[in-house]
């Protein structure tokens, strides 16, 4: 079946590192890919999304490249700020025939020190 | 801007009584979703709702759960007789089309004990 695979947290980071969290998956047919956010006390927000091959996604500095020959959607950040700390999830939506659902990998909890 | 509402945020209830989550999507949208994450695991799906029908649902899914959309505009996960591994956050989800961005909601975070 569908799955995600995100690289395990926590991750601590000083303020301006650079960031990357893996996300590597397995599905069938052509999956729509996602980074979604959950600040603390807050619900699931999309952070940046792919729908095909070599497609990048970017919003608020991150960005994560849809590489189909390594089934990896990888995000990035040049400089992280104290506000990005948040858990990150990696999700698929398998296409077609999966009613949309998403599939999301376990999260990675990112904490940003001044 | 708007958003997804569930309630409660966070609701304890003791092993084998039943429980009503509740969410309320973003006014036009058409398809509503329920996942979970027990602490530390992944989100899981659990089901989808379109045409006040089930779509799908996962193996969790089982006779213990129900969804319900009563009045149009309030969506609903009933868990009878919860069991304690049933601890967990609950995600509420919509989206006005198919291949369009899912909204979330806060979660329900509950407590059987």
């Amino acid at each position: 079946g569908d799955s995600v695979t995100q690289m395990e947290g926590p991750v601590t980071l000083s303020e301006e590192a650079f960031l990357t969290i893996n996300c590597t998956y397995t599905a069938t047919g052509y999956p729509s890919l996602f980074w979604y956010v959950q600040y603390p006390g807050e619900g699931l927000q999309l952070l940046l999304k792919a729908t095909k091959a070599d497609d990048k996604g970017s919003n608020k500095g991150f960005e994560a490249t849809y590489r189909k020959e390594t089934t990896s959607f990888h995000l990035e950040k040049g400089s992280v700020q104290v506000s990005d700390s948040a858990v990150y999830f990696c999700a698929l939506m398998a296409l077609p025939g999966s009613n949309y659902k998403l599939t999301f990998g376990k999260g990675t909890l990112l904490t940003v020190n001044p | 801007e708007p958003e997804v509402t569930q309630t409660p945020s966070h609701q304890v209830t003791q092993m084998g009584q039943e429980v009503i989550l509740r969410c309320v999507p973003i006014s036009n949208h058409l398809y509503f979703y329920w996942y979970r994450q027990i602490l530390g695991q992944k989100v899981e799906f659990l089901v989808s709702f379109y045409n006040n029908e089930i779509s799908e649902k996962s193996e969790i899914f089982d006779d213990q759960f129900s969804v319900e959309r009563p009045d149009g505009s309030n969506f609903t996960l009933k868990i009878r007789s919860t069991k304690l591994e049933d601890s967990a956050m609950y995600f509420c989800a919509s989206r006005p089309t198919v291949n369009t961005e899912a909204f979330f909601g806060q979660g329900t975070r509950l407590t059987v004990v």
